[in-house]
């Protein structure tokens, strides 16, 4: 599975929209994009994934460029309850269901 | 309303003891798993089941044995348990085997074995 490269962590005010990068340069054509959070003490969340057109759901949206290196994971409106860490995933549909969630983003939502 | 729920959420044993932790889900879902998350934030497909029917079965020592009485429980067991185990295991379910459902875990249990 490729590797991927995110910042360890963002700060983003409460109401407005938190814009999660990830770096996954190695991507090949055939790895999705997943992004998992995990609130302390929690299991992990499912939120989005998408190949390589832009995807949204109830949750959030997720950019990933023409390139496939890089994706971005947009809450439209961030809530207090967003704070968590946020994981980027980049891996193949098929095979082990491993899941390697590296260091993440933890991002804080302050009011 | 806990969509997927495992009990304990702590175990703390001691070496040699059976120990077992239960899973119910209550989405509908037809699939259902058991992951070990190490302290590298790996985790681990341990067991899948689909519809009670176990379809992964991943290198696990014969210690652990899975039970589905219906789609909607997955129980794991393990017998002797060693130190090793320590780790905190999340059960989780999904519409369908594979990763392109969208997975719904568990809250975790965390096994401490001493």
């Amino acid at each position: 599975d490729a590797k991927t490269t995110q910042p360890p962590s963002m700060d983003c005010a409460e109401g407005r929209a938190a814009n999660l990068p990830c770096n996954h340069s190695t991507i090949s054509g055939n790895e999705y994009v997943y992004w998992y959070r995990q609130i302390h003490s929690q299991g992990p969340q499912y939120i989005i994934h998408g190949l390589k057109n832009n995807e949204t759901n109830e949750m959030a949206s997720l950019i990933i460029t023409e390139d496939r290196k890089s994706s971005t994971l947009i809450l439209p409106h961030a809530t207090l309850r967003d704070t968590a860490v946020y994981y980027c995933i980049v891996r193949v549909l098929s095979g082990a269901n491993n899941l390697f969630f590296g260091t993440g983003t933890r991002l804080t939502v302050i009011p | 309303d806990t969509a997927v729920s495992q009990t304990p959420k702590y175990l703390v044993t001691q070496m040699g003891n059976d120990k077992s932790i239960k899973c119910e889900q209550n989405l509908g879902h037809d699939t259902m798993y058991w992951y070990k998350q190490d302290s590298k934030k790996f985790l681990k497909i341990m067991f899948s089941y689909n519809n009670k029917e176990l379809i992964i079965n991943e290198t696990v020592p014969n210690r652990f044995s899975p039970k589905s009485p219906d789609k909607a429980h997955l129980n794991l067991h393990i017998n002797s348990l060693e130190l090793g185990d320590s780790a905190v295991y999340f059960c989780a379910s999904s519409q369908a085997p594979g990763l392109n459902y969208g997975y719904t875990f568990g809250s975790g249990t965390r096994l401490t074995v001493v």
